[in-house]
């Protein structure tokens, strides 16, 4: 499709359990984000790739998560060990690196 | 450090004008953005501003002043799906790249 693919786009987990989310962004975006949603708040930075700099990672809440980009597309976040507080909709967006980005639909996880 | 300011909650009534404002402090400025989510939906991108000025996009007009660090969205003919939060975003620095910051959201309510 043309736009940001996320799946899954529910994920109802166990406590202690680990999860992977995946991202595939709009074909020649060179920058990805990730953000993390809880309801009604706002948008909490995670994670960024910009082409082949490295990844600020500066957003990311504990050593449990981690993401990566491979091929300078496709990405996966991933949440070790998931605990409560790790409920939340997890949003992907893409951009060519300027001030507009293109948003998946996220993923919603509720751990257990 | 860097933040962006805006009110968390506007109401107004079908066919008013609405002025949203954000005020930001960061290190580096290329632009700032504008965007639009519904309940339970992704943000989506409305306007972008990188030089002073008013950006007319149908209702949607965007404002900025660099000096003043300071922009707004004004919202004209108001209707009742416009009812949503909506998002002030800097494109600024993070180390060599660029990064979007975020404010917190503004809640629109638009009552009949």
């Amino acid at each position: 499709g043309a736009g940001v693919s996320q799946s899954p786009s529910n994920k109802v987990t166990e406590k202690g359990k680990d999860v992977e989310l995946r991202c595939d962004p709009i074909s020649g975006h060179t920058a990805l984000y990730w953000y993390r949603q809880s309801l009604g708040q706002g948008l909490e930075f995670l994670i960024y790739f910009q082409g082949n700099s490295a990844p600020d990672k500066s957003g990311l809440p504990s050593d449990r998560f981690s993401a990566e980009r491979t091929g300078g597309s496709v990405s996966t976040l991933t949440i070790q060990r998931t605990q409560q507080e790790d409920s939340a909709v997890y949003l992907c967006a893409s951009s060519r690196g300027g001030g507009e980005l293109f948003f998946g639909e996220g993923s919603r996880l509720t751990v257990l | 450090g860097q933040s962006l300011e805006q009110p968390s909650e506007v109401t107004a009534v079908e066919g008013a004008i609405v002025q949203i404002n954000c005020t930001y402090q960061t290190s580096g400025f290329y632009g700032l953005s504008w965007y639009q989510q519904h309940d339970g939906g992704a943000p989506t991108f409305l306007s972008y501003n990188a030089l002073d000025g008013l950006e007319e996009t149908g209702r949607f007009s965007s404002f900025l002043s660099r000096s003043d660090s300071y922009g707004y969205l004004l919202l004209q003919e108001l209707q009742m799906k416009d009812s949503a939060s909506y998002f002030c975003a800097v494109s600024g620095h993070a180390g060599n790249n660029r990064k979007l910051i975020w404010g917190l959201g503004t809640s629109l309510a638009v009552n009949p």
